[in-house]
């Protein structure tokens, strides 16, 4: 099945720098892909759906870039802020939607 | 709109005794629904999905089995918890390829 690997597993910026965290998949495929944000002690969040048919998607504060060729979806947090400090997960489902490959998750800390 | 509802929100529960976990969704019908365990350190696992009524599928067992006895209800147990078993479970819904995954708040399962 589908491996998606996640980059980096923790990361710290200062406030108003730029984040970018990084899945890798194996599946071409693959057609939808998924960003979540988990704050902690809650649950996950859905901060974007993304086709692969668009390359750039932008969301409130962040970024979504898909490479097809390279297999590589990445979230860019532009100027990120204290409240940005979560966990943020890929995911990308298989063609059924039965299942769902997520990264091993990216834990990102903004320093005020 | 469309809920989400789980229970317990937490539980703390002795090596050996049964459990069992619940997910309630409102306001769709014909939901996929899911279960995802993460471990302490944040990997996410899926457990179960189901695209329909009485009907369920395993991922990864981890001596937990799953039900869907109506539409809208998904429910997650065991006979006899292990140490191992500690964890964040979380339901999902979708309604199908292309859709949007939404998640549960979650139930905090600690086994000692």
């Amino acid at each position: 099945g589908e491996q998606v690997e996640q980059r980096p597993p923790h990361l710290s910026v200062r406030e108003g720098d730029s984040a970018v965290i990084t899945c890798t998949y194996t599946d071409p495929n693959s057609y939808y892909f998924f960003w979540y944000k988990q704050e902690p002690g809650a649950s996950l969040q859905l901060l974007m759906k993304v086709f692969s048919s668009t390359e750039i998607n932008e969301g409130q504060g962040f970024t979504v870039l898909l490479n097809k060729k390279d297999k590589r979806l990445s979230l860019n947090l532009t100027a990120a802020h204290p409240g940005d400090s979560a966990a943020y997960f890929c995911a990308v489902p298989n063609t059924g939607y039965q299942n769902f490959y997520f990264g091993k998750g990216t834990s990102l800390t903004v320093i005020p | 709109a469309q809920t989400i509802h789980q229970w317990p929100v937490a539980e703390i529960k002795a090596v050996g005794s049964p459990l069992s976990l619940g997910c309630t969704i409102k306001g769709k019908s014909s939901p996929n629904l899911y279960w995802y365990w993460q471990a302490t350190g944040g990997t996410l696992q899926q457990l179960f999905y189901s695209i329909t009524v009485g009907q369920v599928e395993s991922v990864v067992q981890l001596n937990l089995s799953a039900s869907r006895p109506k539409d809208d209800q998904f429910i997650l147990s065991t006979e006899k918890l292990l140490l191992s078993h500690s964890g964040f479970y979380l339901c999902a819904w979708s309604l199908g390829q292309g859709g949007e995954v939404f998640f549960g708040k979650g139930t905090r399962l600690t086994v000692v």
